[in-house]
């Protein structure tokens, strides 16, 4: 199975802070990867699959990128309702598996 | 973009079978992977498996045999068995929607299952 591993596992930042979120693979994905935004007692929303492509919706402040295994969420100037945790997920092989998750803080 | 809801018995003795329906509305059935994802609560997200339009079943190999998934197009609803249950297996779980690239852009709001006597 592939393993995905976050970092950090929590960020506290300030608004207007910009936050990057790491998700390694533990061997080759492509670019099959997608990022999550869950908010306390709800479903995760999807923000970015396909590691950079932006779901219709989202807004632009948030990206993602990929070098390699090692792939980052990024949001430019952080917002109040940015507050949550953030999941990666790996959509290359079966069985289907997620990151640990990274629960972004207020400072 | 369709809405999901999920049903079914918030608590469950431990060794009985979870059994959950997701109910799929305004948007068909046809077509999609309809999956089933768990979060023990605290913890991360756990993908359980797909059962596609045509049938065709997927499940995470941790689960031992235990999962089985079905769909009812009448109904416009798709179902989640898993059998054997522990305190292990108490969670929220999710019904969600894929295409064939595996990412889950709609998603029910989630109901919890307690495992205890």
């Amino acid at each position: 199975d592939i393993q995905m591993t976050q970092s950090p596992s929590s960020v506290s930042a300030s608004v207007g802070d910009r936050v990057t979120i790491t998700c390694r693979a533990s061997q080759g994905i492509s670019n099959w990867l997608a990022w999550y935004q869950q908010k306390p007692g709800k479903a995760p929303k999807l923000l970015i699959y396909a590691a950079s492509s932006l779901q219709g919706g989202v807004p632009s402040r948030f990206s993602g990128s990929s070098s390699g295994t090692e792939f980052t969420l990024t949001i430019s100037s952080l917002q109040p309702e940015d507050f949550a945790t953030y999941y990666c997920q790996q959509a290359n092989s079966f069985p289907l598996g997620f990151g640990q998750g990274t629960k972004v803080e207020m400072k | 973009q369709v809405h999901l809801q999920e049903s079914g018995p918030g608590l469950v003795k431990p060794s009985e079978t979870l059994s959950l329906t997701c109910s799929v509305s305004d948007g068909s059935i046809s077509t999609y992977y309809w999956t089933w994802i768990r979060q023990p609560p605290g913890k991360g997200l756990e993908w359980i498996g797909y059962i596609h339009s045509s049938g065709t079943t997927n499940y995470n190999p941790s689960l031992k045999g235990r999962v089985t998934m079905s769909l009812d197009m009448s109904k416009n609803q798709f179902s989640l068995k898993l059998s054997s249950v522990t305190a292990a297996d108490t969670a929220v779980f999710y019904c969600a929607r894929a295409d064939d690239t595996m990412y889950f852009d709609d998603w029910g709001q989630g109901t919890l299952v307690t495992v205890s006597s």
